[in-house]
């Protein structure tokens, strides 16, 4: 399995307070993504990255932020908190070879009350 | 932009009995398809994988899946389901180099003694 660790693994935290959560990689792949996984919508991305300090937006980005400042961390930062974030976040990484898969972490359990 | 469906939200199937959870997908170029599982509580694992070649791909834990160009299907089939395999199962597409996926909203396996 590819080393992915996603921190923390449950949260539950108040509407209106900022919110980060971690994916550490040890893989050295070049990207990394956030998903949010909500029941009937699948996985949906959020941001993702190519490279130290590149990253673009996905599908559902609004209220989130993300950073990298090393090619082993990527951050998702939810900077004011609401329920309709509420939701099991997934860190994902791949390499820049064409046609190769990406690798998912545990995912995070966020309850925003 | 590319996108995926998976009709069948559950399925329930007794355990020994041949299983298959349909995929559609639209994508304007060759795609890259992908099926992945969940346990519950867990990551996401592949399963299977198809670029290009040969239309019919074999998997981890017994999977097979056919690409069907004309369909636009990439359905996921079992000879003999075990209960072990009752778990969430998505399809996915990827968007060529880099590994962003678009997945759809997932089939959830039921499976019967």
């Amino acid at each position: 399995d590819a080393g992915i660790t996603q921190s923390p693994r449950h949260k539950v935290t108040e509407t209106g307070t900022p919110v980060t959560l971690r994916c550490h990689q040890t893989e050295n792949h070049r990207y990394m993504y956030w998903y949010r996984q909500d029941p009937g919508h699948g996985l949906r991305l959020i941001h993702y990255s190519y490279g130290v300090k590149d990253t673009d937006k996905g599908e559902v980005s609004d209220g989130y932020s993300v950073s990298r400042s090393k090619t082993e961390d990527f951050l998702l930062t939810l900077e004011s908190a609401t329920s309709s974030q509420t939701s099991v976040y997934f860190c994902a990484t791949g390499t820049a070879i064409e046609n190769a898969e990406a690798f998912f972490g545990q995912g995070t359990r966020l309850t925003v009350v | 932009a590319q996108s995926v469906t998976q009709p069948d939200i559950h399925i329930t199937v007794s355990e020994g009995a041949s299983l298959e959870l349909r995929c559609n997908y639209s994508y304007g170029a060759t795609p890259y398809l992908f099926w992945y599982v969940q346990s519950p509580g867990q990551g996401l694992q592949l399963l299977l994988k198809y670029f290009s070649g040969d239309t019919l791909v074999q998997g981890i834990k017994g999977f097979e899946a056919e690409f069907k160009r004309s369909q636009s299907s990439f359905n996921l089939r079992k000879p003999s389901v075990h209960w072990s395999d009752a778990a969430e199962y998505f399809c996915a597409v990827g968007a060529n180099a880099g590994n962003m996926l678009t997945f759809g909203g997932g089939t959830r396996l039921m499976v019967k003694p």
